[in-house]
Order: structure tokens, then C-alpha cells, then sequence
């Protein structure tokens, strides 16, 4: 199993400009999170889909960032436009189900710079 | 949320075990308890869970309070491999697909 793809594990980009962040989760699995992780915040839930459908995306810092999952096995998270403070590392991460005891997959991270 | 303590940091010596502890006073009976760990520049990673018996597998064992709260994360022989940031976090509530992480605990293995 590849586990938890992300894509691109670097993003540079000047403020103002629009980023897309890739993920494709396990297959089989039917729930998926985005997670952004800073030394101030550490790592926070932005959203969360369960059957590609968006179940809570109240860690959504505003409007500048949305998440769409158009199938099972793809999803994006776009900021648009990109601010320096937006500079941190955002995991997607995967689990066969939901509920209290299910294991959540991570992805290696997508390091975005907003210069 | 219920709420997990862990400290800062700890230390251990490479080949010996490490017991790290974790508090959860508020826990609820329905609540389970997740380990991870964060090694550096990768993402989080499982490494066990349990609900009120103590666990094993092959990474770590997982050690419950009877009363349920505290726990304490046991690596049986640390490696320099296990030096990362070590989550406690708990599995609660109805829809409880949220892990709240918090600051973790960050071991350093001493070669």
C-alpha cells in the first residue's frame, strides 16, 4: 500500500497568488482530513470529509481557503489568495471509518512558503 | 474536549525502556485512547489505542490506570529511531473522528 499521497511536498509562492495542495487517501478508505501544523498552533483540523461529502470545516481559518473531494480517491485544498501567515505544513490524513477509535493515516505534509 | 497533560520532554538511553505518561483526568467511559508520534520533517504516525485493558503491539505497550486517568506509553527498547514528539489524545464524543493534538511529549534518545 502507497499510503497517504500528497502533492507537492514544497510550495513557494508570493503572496497573493493561489495554491492547490493534492491528496490522494488510502484506498478503501472513506474519511479524509486536512491538518495545518505551525510552531505556534501546532497541528489543527481544517476539515474533515466522511464519503467525500464535508462533515465539519470549522478549522477553516476563512474564506480564502476551501477543500473539495470529487471522488473517493483525490481531494484539494486551495488558499487563494496566499498570505505569509499561511506559511506551515498541511497534512492530509485518511481512516477506514469514523468514530472514537479509528486510526487516522497520515501523508508526508506539503511545506508551503508564502513569501 | 476532554484534555490530555504530557510533559515537555524526556530522555532516554538508547536500548533501555521508556515509560511516557500521559494524564487524562476528565476522560469519559467511552473515550478511547490514541497514541502517536511525529518523527522529525515526517507526518504523525499511529502507534497504539486503547479503551480500558492494556495493549501490545509491535511498536509499544500501552499501559491504562485502572481508574482511567492516566496512561503511560511504554517503548520496550528505545532506538534512536523512536526520538520524536509523542501524542496522547483522546478518542471522545459521539461523531469522535477528531484528533485534538497538543503539545506532546518530545523524546530524545541518548546513543
Amino acid at each position: 500500500d502507497a499510503g497517504v499521497i500528497q502533492s507537492p511536498r514544497h510550495e513557494v509562492t508570493e503572496m497573493g497568488q493561489e495554491v492547490t495542495l493534492r491528496c490522494k487517501p488510502i484506498s478503501g478508505h472513506n474519511s479524509l482530513f486536512w491538518y495545518r501544523q505551525t510552531m505556534m498552533r501546532g497541528l489543527e483540523l481544517l476539515i474533515y470529509f466522511n464519503n467525500n461529502v464535508p462533515i465539519d470545516d470549522s478549522g477553516m481559518p476563512e474564506d480564502r481557503f476551501s477543500a473539495k473531494m470529487p471522488n473517493a480517491s483525490f481531494s484539494t485544498l486551495k488558499i487563494q489568495p496566499s498570505e505569509p501567515r499561511d506559511s506551515a505544513v498541511y497534512f492530509c490524513a485518511s481512516s477506514p471509518g469514523q468514530g472514537r477509535r479509528e486510526t487516522q493515516y497520515f501523508g508526508p505534509g506539503t511545506r508551503l512558503l508564502v513569501l | 474536549d476532554a484534555k490530555t497533560t504530557q510533559p515537555n520532554s524526556m530522555e532516554s538511553n538508547e536500548e533501555e525502556p521508556v515509560h511516557l505518561p500521559c494524564n487524562h483526568s476528565t476522560i469519559s467511559g467511552t473515550d478511547y485512547i490514541h497514541w502517536y508520534r511525529q518523527l522529525p520533517s515526517q507526518g504523525p504516525e499511529y502507534v497504539i489505542h486503547g479503551l480500558t485493558s492494556n495493549v501490545n503491539n509491535r511498536m509499544a505497550s500501552l499501559a491504562i490506570a485502572e481508574d482511567r486517568k492516566s496512561s503511560t506509553l511504554i517503548l520496550h527498547r528505545a532506538t534512536l529511531r523512536d526520538a520524536a514528539v509523542y501524542y496522547c489524545i483522546l478518542g471522545s464524543g459521539a461523531g469522535s473522528y477528531q484528533l485534538t493534538f497538543g503539545k506532546g511529549t518530545k523524546l530524545s534518545v541518548i546513543p
